[in-house]
């Protein structure tokens, strides 16, 4: 494996449900965050981890609920979610405090809640 | 309040003409500035970026202008190609914390 892996691909689920998205990387970054991306929006950014330890968290409500065990992987723990939740969720990695911020993304997680 | 604004939701370019996507921003302090791409289905990959105390940057068909008094970035892409359709993010950071976003625009290039 290499890069950044999320899975699942596809989620779909109720609002009463709890289910988690993964995200692992292989690059030896230091630093992982989520963003979301609705339709015709820009990519929010949501939580950032650096050397595990979360150092954003950009307003965002607590039906989500991230988890970074270690550096190399990330989770999101939704729950009571709402329809409006909906979107693509991406998982990113990088070297924190590298100059560029490049930032090295998986394929996303897209997330259907009815 | 939108820092970095792509106005042009969508473009559509002939095979083998010029692409301009175009890309404001209002946060005089970033200082790198960066271009992603994006197929369906897939998530964004790095594609150029540009430092703030230049003007230009080129790797191969793909060039970036960075006009720091008018805020404003470009990426041109020369000769356009259809496999370069996709969704172009243009994004900014200071230091490298924290990349700010715009909303993309989605590049049709017609054969």
């Amino acid at each position: 494996e290499t890069g950044v892996t999320q899975t699942p691909r596809h989620l779909v689920m109720g609002m009463t449900n709890k289910k988690s998205l993964k995200c692992e990387q292989h690059l030896g970054h230091n630093a992982m965050y989520w963003y979301k991306q609705s339709a015709k929006k820009p990519l929010e950014l949501m939580f950032v981890y650096n050397f595990k330890e979360q150092t954003e968290n950009n307003s965002v409500p607590s039906r989500f609920s991230p988890e970074c065990p270690n550096s190399s992987h990330l989770f999101l723990h939704l729950h009571t979610l709402q329809p409006e939740d909906s979107a693509l969720y991406l998982c990113a990695s990088s070297q924190f405090r590298r100059s560029t911020g490049e930032l090295f993304f998986g394929e996303g997680s897209r997330l259907t809640v009815l | 309040d939108q820092q970095v604004k792509q106005n042009s939701p969508s473009l559509s370019v002939q095979e083998g003409r010029i692409s301009i996507l175009n890309c404001d921003y209002t946060n005089s302090m970033f200082d790198y500035f960066l271009w992603y791409k994006k197929y369906p289905a897939e998530g964004p990959t790095f594609l150029i970026s540009i430092s703030s105390i230049k003007d230009k940057n080129e790797d191969g068909r793909f060039t970036v202008f960075l006009n720091k008094s008018a805020k404003h970035l470009s990426l041109h892409i020369v000769p356009s190609q259809p496999g370069d359709s996709a969704v172009y993010f243009c994004a900014a950071s200071v230091y490298g914390n924290k990349l700010v976003f715009g909303a993309g625009t989605i590049l049709r290039v017609k054969s």
